[in-house]
């Protein structure tokens, strides 16, 4: 069926450092492909997301780079911080249906 | 502007009992979500309406789970009767815009 998945289930870093976090994708059809963040006890916050058409999208220390052709898309964050520590969650969107569909999450934990 | 409340934040019962979890969502957001995430996975939608009618419910397990949103306002997730693997966080989200949701705390659910 139609999934979003995660290569990798953990990823440690030092604070300071570039953090990538990669996602595969198998639904060519989704409009956007979006990053969620979720710290424990809450639920996920919207970080940013990337239009379906699109190659590369940046926000505040943040970049998600889509490659459609192996079906792939990353999350950068520049100058990891503590408050970066969180499980980060890919998904596609289908706008038409406002339909999120997640996929497994990657805990991201940063060291002081 | 006050985000998406959920009550209660978590709920403990025992199998075969019933249990409802209730929310309320951005004001003016017109399309709300329930979510059901189980430990170490994304939230898988299990049912959105589009103000009080239902957009899709066809992930939501209809012989024990039932939703309402008769005002199209508030909303209330029911089980009944819960089943062991029902242990979960109920996530509520709501959107102005398919694009961006806005989720809650969640309830955690344990199930005995």
């Amino acid at each position: 069926g139609e999934s979003v998945g995660l290569h990798l289930p953990t990823l440690s870093v030092q604070e300071g450092d570039n953090s990538i976090i990669n996602c595969a994708y198998s639904n060519s059809a989704s409009d956007y492909f979006i990053w969620y963040k979720q710290e424990s006890g809450k639920g996920p916050q919207f970080i940013i997301d990337i239009r379906s058409n699109m190659d590369k999208r940046q926000g505040q220390r943040v970049t998600v780079l889509l490659n459609k052709t192996v079906k792939h898309l990353s999350l950068q964050i520049a100058a990891t911080q503590p408050g970066d520590s969180a499980v980060y969650f890919c998904a596609d969107l289908r706008a038409s249906y406002g339909k999120l569909t997640f996929g497994q999450g990657t805990i991201l934990t940063v060291h002081p | 502007e006050a985000g998406v409340a959920q009550s209660p934040r978590y709920k403990i019962i025992e199998k075969r009992q019933s249990v409802a979890f209730w929310c309320n969502p951005i004001s003016g957001h017109a399309t709300l979500y329930w979510y059901q995430q189980i430990l170490g996975q994304g939230p898988k939608l299990l049912i959105q309406f589009q103000n009080n009618g239902v957009v899709d419910d066809s992930q939501l397990p209809k012989d024990r789970f039932s939703a309402e949103r008769l005002k199209g306002v508030d909303s209330t997730l029911k089980i009944q009767p819960a089943k062991l693997e029902d242990s979960a966080v109920y996530l509520c989200a709501s959107s102005r815009w398919t694009n961006e949701q806005f989720f809650g705390p969640g309830t955690r659910l344990t199930v005995l």
